[in-house]
């Protein structure tokens, strides 16, 4: 089973600032397979990218992914108030249980 | 356009059986690429994967839970129904479906490789107590 590692577990930042975000695999696979996921509080989660770099629609250019192997990072640029909420990364590789890293709560500084 | 809804118990028992259902509109899980997930997620705690089930009917499951969850899918009703047999009250959370997709075919009919859960339900929330 892979595991996903977040870091931080929280990030307080203030906004127009930007924000890096980690997503550290137990094991490599293919970036084909890691996607990045927003929640807010009282909402299903949202996707905002895949195949690691891959922008899903309706989604600001100020959120990027990139990695490969283990290490992937979710980068937020020039923060706005409605990006303070959890991000989740989740790989979706080679054999099943497709699980999703623990989170990173991103708040208000 | 694609919408999920999750239903089911808002309440069980411990050691009863739930069964959760997913009704989705605007998409086929028997289309190639497509499926499925269940997730669900505790007060408080982070998101947890429990079941895929693919457009060919394969199935995919958590394995600390394999031996408890059942997933199922029925296109006549455009609903994917998971079971959960001896719930305990750890497994209060509340239950997403999503659509997922692994790869699509664009429009020069190439297949790209997707692997995401695009479309996700609201969530239902269901509590284990006696």
């Amino acid at each position: 089973e892979i595991v996903l590692t977040q870091s931080p577990g929280t990030l307080s930042l203030s906004p127009g600032e930007s924000g890096t975000l980690s997503c550290r695999a137990s094991q490599s696979f293919s970036s084909s397979y890691l996607a990045w996921y927003q929640q807010k509080p009282g909402q299903a989660p949202r996707l905002l990218i895949y195949g690691a770099s891959n922008r899903a629609i309706g989604i600001p250019d100020r959120f990027s992914g990139s990695g490969s192997g283990t290490d992937f990072t979710l980068t937020i640029s020039r923060l706005e108030p409605e990006d303070f909420a959890v991000y989740y990364c989740h790989q979706f590789g080679g054999s099943p249980p497709y699980t999703f890293g623990q989170g990173t709560k991103l708040e208000i500084k | 356009q694609v919408t999920l809804r999750e239903s089911g118990p808002a309440l069980v028992k411990p050691t009863q059986t739930l069964t959760l259902t997913c009704t989705f509109a605007g998409f086929s899980p028997s289309t190639s690429g497509m499926g499925v997930t269940w997730i669900r997620q505790p007060p408080g705690k982070p998101l947890e994967w429990l079941a895929f089930i693919d457009w060919d009917d394969e199935k995919f499951y958590s394995t600390s839970l394999k031996t408890r969850l059942t997933i199922s899918k029925d296109t006549s009703k455009n609903q994917v129904v998971l079971t959960m047999t001896n719930m305990d009250p750890a497994d209060t959370a509340t239950y997403f479906c999503a659509r997922t997709i692994r790869y699509y075919s664009d429009s020069s009919g190439y297949y790209r490789g997707f692997y995401a859960m695009d479309i996700w339900g609201q969530g239902t929330t269901v509590t284990v107590s006696s």
